[in-house]
Parts: C-alpha cells; structure tokens; sequence
C-alpha cells in the first residue's frame, strides 16, 4: 500500500514570488506521482504526471515538478505565481506494477493563496 | 468535464433517506472510481469498478452502494445507513493500471437536511 504526506494544508504567497508544494510518499514499490488542482466546487484537473525517465517534469500552467527517490519526495513548483493560481493541490500516488488496479492514494491537500 | 458528467451538482437529503449520484461518461474507458472529499482530508475512496458487472469496495465503503450494469454509468447511492453523507463526491475514470492519471467530473455536493 501507498500513503502521502502533504507536508502544508496552507500556503500564502504574494503575487509573482516563486512557491514550493511539498509532497512526500511511501511505498514498497515503484511509484507512479502525480500533482492535481481543485478550483473550488469543481472537480480535479491533472497538473502533471512521473512515470518514468527525466526527474524533472514539467506541467501545465507553468508548474513543475521534481521526482526524488531516495527522499521519497514529489515536490510541486512555480518560479511565479498568479492571483489564478489560487486553488487547493493535491499529490497522489499509485504502484507502478498495476496491483493497484488503477487506485490512486491522495494526500489531505495544500490550500495555495496568492495575494496581491 | 472531458466527456465525464456528474449530477446533481448540488443535492439535498433528509436524515433516513436514500440518494442516488450520477456518473456518467463517453470516453469507453474501462476503470471508474468514487471518492468522497472532506475538508483536510484529501479524497478517499468509496467504491471502484474495472469492469461491467464488476465492482470492489474501497477504503469508506460502508454506508454506499454501486452498480456497473452498463459500461458508460456507475451511479452511487448513499444509504440511510450512511451516518455521516455530508460530503463533496468526486467520480473519476482512467483507462489501463493508472499510468494516465484520472479525469473527474465536477462533482457532487451532498448535504443532509
């Protein structure tokens, strides 16, 4: 089984100054990440995805994230960020092999608010 | 909603009533999944179904039901026996072991009246 660790449920930040969402993951097994955005009342819209490859991968809206193994981290950035970017961030998991059958494991969430 | 579509989106329930949430989609993918949402508590997961006349109980199933009689639906009802269905309800599909990530409809807000 995968647990993740979303490691603030809130972070402020001004307008154009970079950010960092922190997202930590355990598991037995090869792993599969991913980060989402809520906006609210509406459903999750996938932000970017690691399967494989390149650590560093980069997402929609400017996001990136950074893959690292022996930290078991997935950690989500921006180098700067809009008033639109204010929403609430979800990490998730799933094993790489399919024993899973698909299931992904969410973390409790980060609220991100960008101020003016 | 990428050809995912969630209704009501917003439903009210007396206390001792049954409910029934709406999951529906044109993208023949095989995997559907229902999540319940909790503020602070992430999502965790009700009830999933991989295939037709299929379907496994997930983390929080106690309280729900599901059918998957047609590939496209997967509605889940929300029992009386549910003691606490106050909720935002989030349906997903995904195609193959998960390596696509899921697209979500937008949900369902359920509150008990």
């Amino acid at each position: 089984a995968q647990s993740v660790t979303q490691l603030d449920s809130q972070v402020p930040v001004f307008e154009e100054a970079p950010v960092e969402l922190r997202c930590n993951y355990s598991s037995s097994v090869s792993v599969y990440l991913f980060w989402y955005v809520q906006y609210p009342n509406q459903g999750l819209q996938l932000l970017l995805k690691y399967l494989s490859g390149s650590t560093l991968v980069k997402g929609i809206n400017g996001f990136e994230a950074e893959f690292n193994k022996s930290q078991t981290s997935f950690h989500l950035r921006k180098p700067s960020v809009h008033i639109s970017d204010t929403a609430e961030y979800f990490c998730a998991v799933t094993d790489a092999g399919g024993t899973s059958y698909g299931k992904l494991t969410f973390g409790q969430g980060t609220i991100l608010t960008v101020h003016p | 909603d990428g050809g995912i579509t969630q209704s009501p989106k917003y439903l009210f329930r007396k206390e001792g009533q049954n409910v029934t949430l709406s999951c529906e989609q044109n993208l023949n993918h095989d995997a559907m999944y229902w999540y319940r949402q909790d503020p602070g508590q992430g999502l965790r997961l009700i009830y999933y179904s991989q295939i037709v006349n299929d379907f496994q109980k997930g983390d929080i199933a106690e309280g729900y039901s599901v059918s998957r009689e047609k590939k496209e639906s997967f509605p889940l009802t929300v029992t009386s026996a549910q003691k606490n269905p106050t909720a935002f309800y989030l349906c997903a599909i995904t195609t193959g072991t998960g390596h696509n990530g899921y697209t979500f409809g937008s949900g369902t807000r359920l509150t008990v009246v």
